[in-house]
């Protein structure tokens, strides 16, 4: 069975860093782009970083680059989410989400990529308060 | 950015209805685009991907259309198990983003 479970999650002052971890398992991990979403309590979801199967790519949304790095563990399978100079707008339940894909044209190399995310963890709930 | 602009935001309806949900993008994606439901306290999961493929084991009454920058969601018969909240997602360039999201309620 395809599972993601997160861990870290907890109440950390205005300014203080966490790091979230992802342990996934039932597949080869080390095959799958990577995902974090967000989502504040009572509000919708917002996608937070990409990694690549290798680690030598990431992605961001704007309101966390420079704060958040987005990191992996292929040979121990896990996927993590470092997080600084944390704010209140930070609180949120932090999901991981393996990135599954089907290539546009199989045809071609250089071919972009419909992607789609599942599963999702359970999530772990970030709360930055004082 | 792309900005997903998702209709209704809130949506009242009986088992046995028929709904759509719409999703319009602010630019093109290529088909870019999963839904996924919601259920309170709960994890998303993806329904639809690649806008109008049916992910392995969701019920058929769920369907995906559309293409360039409009799509829809419909539910052809309500369960009550479907009640819950539904969001779009465009996955063809970075940022990702979503949908505002609709919650669909029981009437």
């Amino acid at each position: 069975e395809v599972q993601l479970v997160e861990s870290g999650g907890g109440l950390v002052q205005p300014g203080g860093s966490l790091r979230l971890s992802c342990a996934a398992s039932g597949f080869t991990f080390s095959n799958f782009w990577m995902s974090w979403v967000r989502q504040a309590p009572g509000k919708g979801l917002e996608w937070v970083a990409n990694i690549k199967q290798d680690g030598s790519r990431q992605y961001y949304v704007d309101s966390v680059k420079g704060r958040f790095t987005i990191s992996r563990d292929n040979t121990g399978n896990s996927l993590y989410l470092q997080m600084n100079s944390l704010r209140a707008e930070d609180t949120a339940v932090y999901y991981c989400a393996r990135v599954v894909g089907k290539k546009i044209d199989p045809g071609q190399d250089d071919s972009g990529w419909w992607d789609w995310l599942d599963p999702w963890g359970q999530g772990t709930l970030v709360t930055v308060s004082s | 950015d792309i900005q997903l602009t998702q209709s209704p935001s809130f949506l009242s309806a009986s088992v046995g209805d028929r709904v759509t949900i719409t999703c319009r993008a602010s630019q093109g994606i290529n088909n870019n685009l999963a839904w996924y439901q919601q259920k309170p306290g709960k994890a998303p999961k993806v329904l639809i991907y690649i806008a109008s493929t049916l992910q392995s084991g969701v019920p058929s009454r769920f369907s995906g259309s559309g293409s360039g920058t409009e799509f829809t969601l419909t539910i052809s018969s309500l369960q009550p198990e479907d009640f819950a909240t539904y969001y779009c997602q465009q996955l063809n360039s970075y940022p990702y983003t979503f949908g505002q999201g609709t919650k669909l309620e029981i009437k």
